[in-house]
C-alpha cells in the first residue's frame, strides 16, 4: 500500500528537549516536504526537499532543521523547540500528477 | 501573489442531498493544480480529486467532481450523495510547479456537517 508513515502520532515534551520526528514513504517520489497546521493561519510549508541531499526552506522554517540522506525518509528535527512549535505536522510526498500523499499528522506540545 | 479562498467557514447539508464546497484561486502561473483533501477530526488529510490547469475536462472521483471555471478562477467540489462519514474539514489547494518545487498553497478550509 502506498504510504506516507510518520512518528511519533502524539508527543508532549518540554522546552529545549530536541526531538526528531520521523517521515519516510514507499512511492519512491523524489519531492518531500513538511507542514505545521495551527488554527487560524491554516497549512504552512517548513521545508522541502527535491532529492536525496537537496532541501529547502518553505515559509516557516526558523527553529526546525531537515535532512535527505535516503530518498525514503525526510525526518524533522527541533534542535530547542519551543511552546510555539505547539502544532500538528505533516509529512508529504508528492506524485507529479497526482499531487501529495500525507502522513498522519504528528501533534505536538512543547510545555 | 498565488491564494486560495474559500468563502464558506461551515456548510450543512441534509444526507443524501448534494454539496457544493467553494474555491476561488489567483495565479499568474499558467501551469498550476487544483486539489480538494478532507480532514476529518481524526487529523489526517486525506486526498480526494486533481484538477490540472491544462486538463480539458472536470476532474471526477467517485462520488466527488470538481467544477472547474478557469476564466472564473474557481474550482468548486460537488459531493454527490452525501453521507455522514462525509462530515469533516475540506480544504481547497493549489500548486504550481515551479514555484519552490510545487509548494503547496492552502484555503482557509470549510467545515461540512451532514445531517441525518
Amino acid at each position: 500500500e502506498a504510504q506516507v508513515t510518520q512518528n511519533p502520532r502524539y508527543l508532549i515534551t518540554v522546552t529545549g528537549k530536541k526531538l526528531t520526528v520521523t517521515c519516510s514513504q514507499n512511492m519512491n517520489h523524489e519531492y518531500m516536504s513538511w507542514y505545521r497546521q495551527d488554527p487560524g493561519l491554516g497549512l504552512r510549508q517548513i521545508y522541502y526537499s527535491m532529492n536525496v541531499e537537496v532541501t529547502d526552506k518553505g515559509d516557516v522554517p526558523e527553529g526546525y532543521k531537515v535532512s535527505r540522506k535516503e530518498k525514503r525518509n525526510f525526518p524533522l528535527i527541533l534542535e530547542s523547540p519551543s511552546p510555539n512549535q505547539t502544532s500538528l505536522y505533516f509529512c508529504a510526498s508528492r506524485d507529479l500528477r497526482y499531487g501529495y500523499t500525507f502522513g498522519s499528522g504528528t501533534r505536538l506540545t512543547v510545555v | 501573489a498565488q491564494k486560495i479562498t474559500q468563502t464558506q467557514p461551515g456548510m450543512f447539508v441534509q444526507e443524501k442531498e448534494a454539496v457544493t464546497l467553494d474555491c476561488t484561486y489567483d495565479t499568474s502561473d499558467p501551469s498550476y493544480g487544483l486539489f480538494w483533501y478532507k480532514q476529518p477530526s481524526s487529523g489526517e488529510m486525506i486526498f480526494l480529486i486533481y484538477q490540472g490547469s491544462y486538463d480539458q475536462q472536470n476532474a471526477t472521483e467517485g462520488r466527488y467532481s470538481l467544477n472547474f471555471q478557469k476564466a472564473r478562477k474557481s474550482a468548486n467540489l460537488v459531493i454527490s450523495a452525501s453521507q455522514l462519514g462525509d462530515s469533516a474539514m475540506y480544504f481547497c489547494a493549489m500548486s504550481e510547479l515551479y514555484n519552490q518545487g510545487g509548494k503547496l498553497i492552502f484555503g482557509q478550509g470549510t467545515e461540512l456537517s451532514v445531517k441525518p
